[in-house]
């Protein structure tokens, strides 16, 4: 049972333009949600999260959106840059310690 | 500042052979600690976690076993591998949600 979805195992953007990634999560007593970047043969990196008493959170070119009656969120990327290219993960902390990431879309940004 | 070590980083093991893969935290106390499976071209599946010494919880039925025997330290064990075990092994740990991975393990089972 996959409690955080990324339907989008892949996405190709131009340069200079707008990338977003969407995830679905099932269970709305998830409260904190976080992205993460993964490079090939390395672990995750933190990108940004977000709390659900907000819906917005913004980290320089890094956007996340959250609409909790929809139970869906969103990262945007603004300018896309080809060093942006990766595998981008949404994961929810449902408190008790657990943390479930979704599987993944891999972003493609071209010059 | 805190760091965590994964080791090692690659392995190629036989069918039917152990394994152990360790994962040390330094520079924070009583952290949440996690060990992740990426097989290839799949997500980041959670295989255990642990809140404390001694606790595991177990999130995948599996021929895999993890052990906390100190506070920073994370084990994951095999008596008997499988070629299915073959993928990218995460060590991470957290505080209050935010985790922070390790370098990864690409273990080959042949």
């Amino acid at each position: 049972d996959q409690q955080v979805k990324q339907n989008s195992p892949s996405l190709s953007v131009q340069e200079g333009r707008i990338s977003i990634l969407n995830c679905d999560y099932t269970n709305s007593m998830f409260d904190y949600f976080l992205w993460y970047k993964k490079y090939p043969a390395e672990g995750p990196t933190f990108l940004i999260s977000i709390s659900s008493i907000k819906d917005k959170n913004e980290d320089g070119r890094f956007t996340v959106f959250l609409n909790k009656s929809a139970k869906h969120l969103s990262l945007h990327i603004v300018p896309s840059q080809p060093g942006d290219s990766a595998v981008y993960f949404c994961a929810a902390y449902p408190g008790g310690g657990k943390l479930i990431f979704g599987q993944g879309t891999e972003l493609s940004v071209k010059p | 500042s805190q760091t965590i070590h994964q080791w090692p980083a690659t392995l190629v093991q036989p069918v039917g052979s152990p394994l152990s893969l360790e994962c040390t935290v330094e520079g924070t106390s009583n952290p949440n600690l996690y060990w992740y499976r990426q097989a290839a071209g799949r997500g980041l599946q959670l295989l255990f976690y642990s809140v404390g010494i001694g606790q595991i919880s177990s999130e995948v039925p599996q021929n895999l076993s993890a052990s906390r025997p100190q506070d920073r330290q994370f084990i994951l064990s095999s008596k008997k591998l499988l070629l299915s075990d073959s993928g990218f092994y995460l060590c991470a740990w957290s505080v209050e949600g935010r985790a922070f991975f390790g370098q990864g393990t690409r273990l080959t089972v042949v």
